[in-house]
């Protein structure tokens, strides 16, 4: 039983425009959520989270908009570029319990020049 | 300031041996937590330590066990290997076990089980 998932196992987008990726989660006791970026090679990276008293979080080109009664969050890049090409992975973690996340399976990113 | 180093970054081991990971932490990080990557999926928690103790566990059996130094390096160990152990292995550490505090991953070690 997955307990956060993305259901898009890839996305490509133009430069320039906007990237929506998408999290599903089904734990109600979820109270922090994380985006992580990775690239080849190299460990996940640290992107941008949001805490369930908050629906919205923004961070220079990225913002995270959380929908608790869907069990929703989605991650928008805008615009996008070539450098944002990587694999996006969603994770949750009930509150205080940060650090021992549930990843998702994670999403490719593909921005076209 | 180093980033958290994992090493080696490969090994191949064979079924029923016993393997040793080892973490150093980024500086002045005191917790790390450890995942395990299988290929096509995302990172599975297996345990987190906080100043040398262990803070909590995932769904792995016991024959993945862990230590954490007085200098906040750490080792995960894995007794009796099965072929399902292939996988990546990532730690990451962070300045504490609490939301906020970012955490640093290593690159992780690809572990080969034949």
């Amino acid at each position: 039983d997955q307990q956060v998932k993305q259901n898009s196992p890839s996305l490509s987008v133009q430069e320039g425009r906007i990237s929506i990726l998408n999290c599903d989660y089904t734990n109600s006791m979820f109270d922090y959520f994380l985006w992580y970026k990775k690239y080849p090679a190299e460990g996940p990276t640290f992107l941008i989270s949001i805490s369930s008293i908050k629906d919205k979080n923004e961070d220079g080109r990225f913002t995270v908009f959380l929908n608790k009664s869907a069990k929703h969050l989605s991650l928008h890049i805008v615009p996008s570029q070539p450098g944002d090409s990587a694999v996006y992975f969603c994770a949750a973690s009930p509150a205080g319990r940060a650090g021992k996340s549930t990843f998702g399976d994670g999403t490719t990113l593909t921005v076209k020049p | 300031e180093t980033g958290v180093t994992q090493s080696p970054t490969h090994l191949i081991k064979t079924r029923g041996q016993q393997v040793t990971l080892r973490c150093s932490s980024q500086s002045g990080h005191n917790t790390v937590s450890w995942y395990q990557q299988a290929l096509g999926q995302g990172p599975q928690f297996i345990f987190q330590y906080y100043r040398e103790e262990e803070n909590g566990r995932g769904n792995f059996p016991p024959r993945f066990s862990g230590l954490q130094f007085p200098n906040y390096s750490s080792e995960l160990n894995v007794n009796a290997l099965e072929l399902d152990d292939s996988a990546l292995y990532l730690c990451a550490s962070s300045l504490a076990p609490l939301e906020g505090y970012g955490y640093t991953f290593g690159s992780g070690t690809r572990l080969t089980v034949v």
